[in-house]
Protein backbone atom coordinates (compact mmCIF):
# COMPACT_ATOMS: atom_id res chain seq x y z
CA UNK A 1 0.00 0.00 0.00
CA UNK A 2 1.12 3.15 -0.69
CA UNK A 3 2.28 5.78 1.92
CA UNK A 4 3.50 9.01 1.09
CA UNK A 5 4.95 11.32 3.94
CA UNK A 6 5.68 15.36 3.89
CA UNK A 7 7.99 16.53 5.97
CA UNK A 8 8.41 19.25 7.82
CA UNK A 9 4.39 19.98 8.75
CA UNK A 10 4.95 23.19 9.01
CA UNK A 11 7.18 25.89 8.06
CA UNK A 12 7.53 29.30 8.65
CA UNK A 13 10.36 31.80 6.94
CA UNK A 14 11.13 35.60 6.52
CA UNK A 15 10.08 36.61 2.92
CA UNK A 16 12.50 36.17 0.20
CA UNK A 17 14.35 33.03 1.01
CA UNK A 18 14.22 30.12 -1.14
CA UNK A 19 12.57 27.04 0.33
CA UNK A 20 12.31 23.31 -0.19
CA UNK A 21 8.97 20.73 1.04
CA UNK A 22 9.79 17.01 0.94
CA UNK A 23 7.61 14.42 -0.12
CA UNK A 24 8.46 10.58 0.41
CA UNK A 25 6.65 7.86 -0.74
CA UNK A 26 6.93 3.92 -0.21
CA UNK A 27 6.23 2.78 -3.39
CA UNK A 28 8.50 3.71 -6.00
CA UNK A 29 6.05 2.16 -8.86
CA UNK A 30 4.16 5.38 -9.66
CA UNK A 31 3.07 6.76 -12.81
CA UNK A 32 2.99 10.54 -11.97
CA UNK A 33 3.84 12.75 -8.82
CA UNK A 34 1.53 15.76 -8.08
CA UNK A 35 2.01 18.77 -6.63
CA UNK A 36 -0.87 21.19 -5.10
CA UNK A 37 -1.75 24.11 -3.15
CA UNK A 38 -4.47 24.59 -0.71
CA UNK A 39 -5.21 27.92 0.45
CA UNK A 40 -7.27 27.73 3.66
CA UNK A 41 -11.12 26.51 3.09
CA UNK A 42 -10.13 26.14 -0.33
CA UNK A 43 -9.72 23.32 -2.52
CA UNK A 44 -6.88 22.27 -4.32
CA UNK A 45 -4.73 24.05 -6.74
CA UNK A 46 -2.25 21.62 -9.02
CA UNK A 47 0.86 23.51 -9.28
CA UNK A 48 3.06 20.51 -11.27
CA UNK A 49 2.73 17.35 -12.19
CA UNK A 50 5.80 15.21 -13.02
CA UNK A 51 5.51 11.76 -15.11
CA UNK A 52 7.21 8.91 -13.85
CA UNK A 53 9.82 9.33 -16.87
CA UNK A 54 10.83 13.45 -15.80
CA UNK A 55 13.43 14.15 -13.21
CA UNK A 56 12.21 17.76 -13.11
CA UNK A 57 9.15 20.23 -13.57
CA UNK A 58 9.45 24.10 -13.38
CA UNK A 59 6.63 26.81 -13.55
CA UNK A 60 7.80 30.12 -12.95
CA UNK A 61 9.24 29.96 -9.01
CA UNK A 62 8.35 26.59 -8.50
CA UNK A 63 10.89 24.21 -9.23
CA UNK A 64 9.44 20.24 -8.60
CA UNK A 65 12.02 17.21 -8.58
CA UNK A 66 10.99 13.27 -8.61
CA UNK A 67 13.58 10.56 -7.89
CA UNK A 68 11.58 7.18 -7.96
CA UNK A 69 14.52 5.23 -6.60
CA UNK A 70 14.72 6.89 -3.32
CA UNK A 71 10.92 7.52 -3.27
CA UNK A 72 11.30 11.68 -3.33
CA UNK A 73 10.02 14.14 -4.64
CA UNK A 74 10.84 18.13 -3.42
CA UNK A 75 9.09 21.38 -3.86
CA UNK A 76 11.28 24.25 -4.28
CA UNK A 77 10.22 28.04 -4.08
CA UNK A 78 12.43 30.28 -5.16
CA UNK A 79 12.39 33.66 -3.56
CA UNK A 80 9.55 33.49 -1.54
CA UNK A 81 6.94 35.96 -0.96
CA UNK A 82 3.55 35.85 1.39
CA UNK A 83 1.19 34.84 -0.70
CA UNK A 84 2.79 31.70 -0.78
CA UNK A 85 1.52 30.78 2.50
CA UNK A 86 -0.34 28.12 1.94
CA UNK A 87 -0.61 24.63 2.72
CA UNK A 88 1.25 22.13 0.08
CA UNK A 89 0.50 18.86 -0.82
CA UNK A 90 2.12 16.07 -2.93
CA UNK A 91 0.38 13.08 -4.17
CA UNK A 92 1.09 10.05 -5.76
CA UNK A 93 -0.47 8.65 -9.12
CA UNK A 94 -0.04 4.31 -8.80
CA UNK A 95 -2.61 3.90 -11.51
CA UNK A 96 -5.20 2.71 -9.68
CA UNK A 97 -7.23 6.11 -10.27
CA UNK A 98 -7.06 7.56 -6.90
CA UNK A 99 -3.98 9.48 -5.59
CA UNK A 100 -2.33 8.86 -2.86
CA UNK A 101 -2.18 12.06 -0.88
CA UNK A 102 0.26 13.53 1.98
CA UNK A 103 -0.61 15.27 5.39
CA UNK A 104 0.67 18.64 3.98
CA UNK A 105 3.17 21.48 4.89
CA UNK A 106 1.63 23.93 6.03
CA UNK A 107 3.94 27.16 4.75
CA UNK A 108 4.08 30.78 6.70
CA UNK A 109 5.88 33.34 4.60
CA UNK A 110 6.76 36.56 7.31
CA UNK A 111 6.77 39.87 5.31
CA UNK B 1 -10.95 25.68 -20.28
CA UNK B 2 -12.58 23.40 -18.28
CA UNK B 3 -14.30 24.69 -15.20
CA UNK B 4 -15.51 22.80 -11.73
CA UNK B 5 -18.47 23.70 -9.74
CA UNK B 6 -19.57 22.35 -6.29
CA UNK B 7 -22.68 23.50 -4.27
CA UNK B 8 -23.29 23.65 -1.67
CA UNK B 9 -20.25 25.71 -0.69
CA UNK B 10 -21.56 24.97 3.13
CA UNK B 11 -24.28 22.91 4.73
CA UNK B 12 -24.68 22.63 8.42
CA UNK B 13 -27.16 19.19 9.20
CA UNK B 14 -28.90 17.39 12.03
CA UNK B 15 -27.39 13.89 12.63
CA UNK B 16 -29.94 11.73 10.94
CA UNK B 17 -30.63 13.89 8.47
CA UNK B 18 -30.12 13.00 4.51
CA UNK B 19 -27.24 14.41 2.04
CA UNK B 20 -26.95 15.42 -1.14
CA UNK B 21 -24.10 17.14 -2.64
CA UNK B 22 -23.78 18.30 -6.20
CA UNK B 23 -20.69 18.63 -8.48
CA UNK B 24 -20.41 19.65 -12.22
CA UNK B 25 -17.52 19.83 -14.93
CA UNK B 26 -17.90 22.02 -17.50
CA UNK B 27 -15.77 22.16 -21.05
CA UNK B 28 -14.73 18.41 -21.05
CA UNK B 29 -16.38 15.44 -22.26
CA UNK B 30 -16.48 11.98 -20.31
CA UNK B 31 -13.71 12.61 -17.69
CA UNK B 32 -12.99 10.72 -14.74
CA UNK B 33 -14.76 12.07 -11.70
CA UNK B 34 -13.85 12.00 -7.78
CA UNK B 35 -15.54 12.22 -4.72
CA UNK B 36 -12.38 13.04 -1.56
CA UNK B 37 -13.48 13.76 1.94
CA UNK B 38 -10.55 15.92 3.91
CA UNK B 39 -11.37 15.29 7.95
CA UNK B 40 -9.73 17.82 10.25
CA UNK B 41 -5.97 16.98 10.59
CA UNK B 42 -6.21 13.90 8.06
CA UNK B 43 -5.08 13.90 4.33
CA UNK B 44 -7.51 13.50 1.88
CA UNK B 45 -9.62 10.20 1.38
CA UNK B 46 -11.07 9.26 -1.78
CA UNK B 47 -14.49 8.17 -1.43
CA UNK B 48 -15.72 7.46 -4.74
CA UNK B 49 -14.41 7.59 -8.70
CA UNK B 50 -16.45 7.08 -11.38
CA UNK B 51 -15.01 6.81 -15.41
CA UNK B 52 -18.49 6.95 -16.99
CA UNK B 53 -21.99 7.53 -16.79
CA UNK B 54 -23.82 4.94 -14.09
CA UNK B 55 -19.97 4.05 -13.20
CA UNK B 56 -19.30 4.10 -9.84
CA UNK B 57 -16.49 3.02 -7.65
CA UNK B 58 -16.40 2.72 -3.71
CA UNK B 59 -12.99 2.91 -2.21
CA UNK B 60 -14.09 3.01 1.79
CA UNK B 61 -17.64 1.18 2.62
CA UNK B 62 -19.77 3.64 4.90
CA UNK B 63 -22.93 5.33 4.75
CA UNK B 64 -22.17 7.47 1.64
CA UNK B 65 -23.18 6.62 -1.96
CA UNK B 66 -22.49 8.53 -5.54
CA UNK B 67 -24.44 8.87 -8.39
CA UNK B 68 -23.55 10.07 -11.86
CA UNK B 69 -26.60 10.16 -13.77
CA UNK B 70 -25.00 12.82 -16.48
CA UNK B 71 -21.51 12.70 -17.97
CA UNK B 72 -20.00 15.79 -16.37
CA UNK B 73 -22.32 15.50 -12.75
CA UNK B 74 -21.41 13.73 -9.82
CA UNK B 75 -23.54 13.59 -6.79
CA UNK B 76 -22.47 12.01 -3.25
CA UNK B 77 -25.51 11.51 -1.50
CA UNK B 78 -27.04 9.45 2.15
CA UNK B 79 -30.03 9.01 3.79
CA UNK B 80 -28.50 9.43 7.17
CA UNK B 81 -25.58 11.63 8.53
CA UNK B 82 -23.40 10.29 11.17
CA UNK B 83 -21.52 12.70 13.11
CA UNK B 84 -17.91 11.53 11.68
CA UNK B 85 -19.64 12.57 8.56
CA UNK B 86 -18.20 16.02 8.91
CA UNK B 87 -15.36 17.41 7.01
CA UNK B 88 -14.26 19.28 3.49
CA UNK B 89 -15.58 17.22 0.39
CA UNK B 90 -13.68 17.90 -2.87
CA UNK B 91 -14.73 16.76 -5.96
CA UNK B 92 -12.02 16.10 -8.83
CA UNK B 93 -11.79 15.35 -12.88
CA UNK B 94 -9.20 13.85 -14.76
CA UNK B 95 -8.77 13.07 -18.41
CA UNK B 96 -6.43 9.90 -18.48
CA UNK B 97 -4.14 10.40 -21.47
CA UNK B 98 -1.09 8.29 -22.53
CA UNK B 99 -0.99 7.32 -18.34
CA UNK B 100 -0.88 10.78 -17.63
CA UNK B 101 -4.09 11.48 -14.58
CA UNK B 102 -3.54 15.20 -13.67
CA UNK B 103 -6.33 15.73 -10.91
CA UNK B 104 -8.27 18.61 -10.81
CA UNK B 105 -10.07 19.79 -7.65
CA UNK B 106 -13.41 22.13 -6.95
CA UNK B 107 -13.50 24.54 -4.59
CA UNK B 108 -14.80 21.95 -1.87
CA UNK B 109 -18.29 21.81 0.07
CA UNK B 110 -17.66 22.26 4.22
CA UNK B 111 -20.25 20.06 5.87
CA UNK B 112 -20.69 20.22 9.44
CA UNK B 113 -23.19 17.32 11.41
CA UNK B 114 -24.77 18.40 14.77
Amino acid sequence: KQEVTQIPAALSVPEGENLVLNCSFTDSAIYNLQWFRQDPGKGLTSLLLIQSSQREQTSGRLNASLDKSSGRSTLYIAASQPGDSATYLCAADTGRRALTFGSGTRLQVQP
Amino acid sequence: SQTIHQWPATLVQPVGSPLSLECTVEGTSNPNLYWYRQAAGRGLQLLFYSVGIGQISSEVPQNLSASRPQDRQFILSSKKLLLSDSGFYLCAWSLTSGGINEQFFGPGTRLTVL
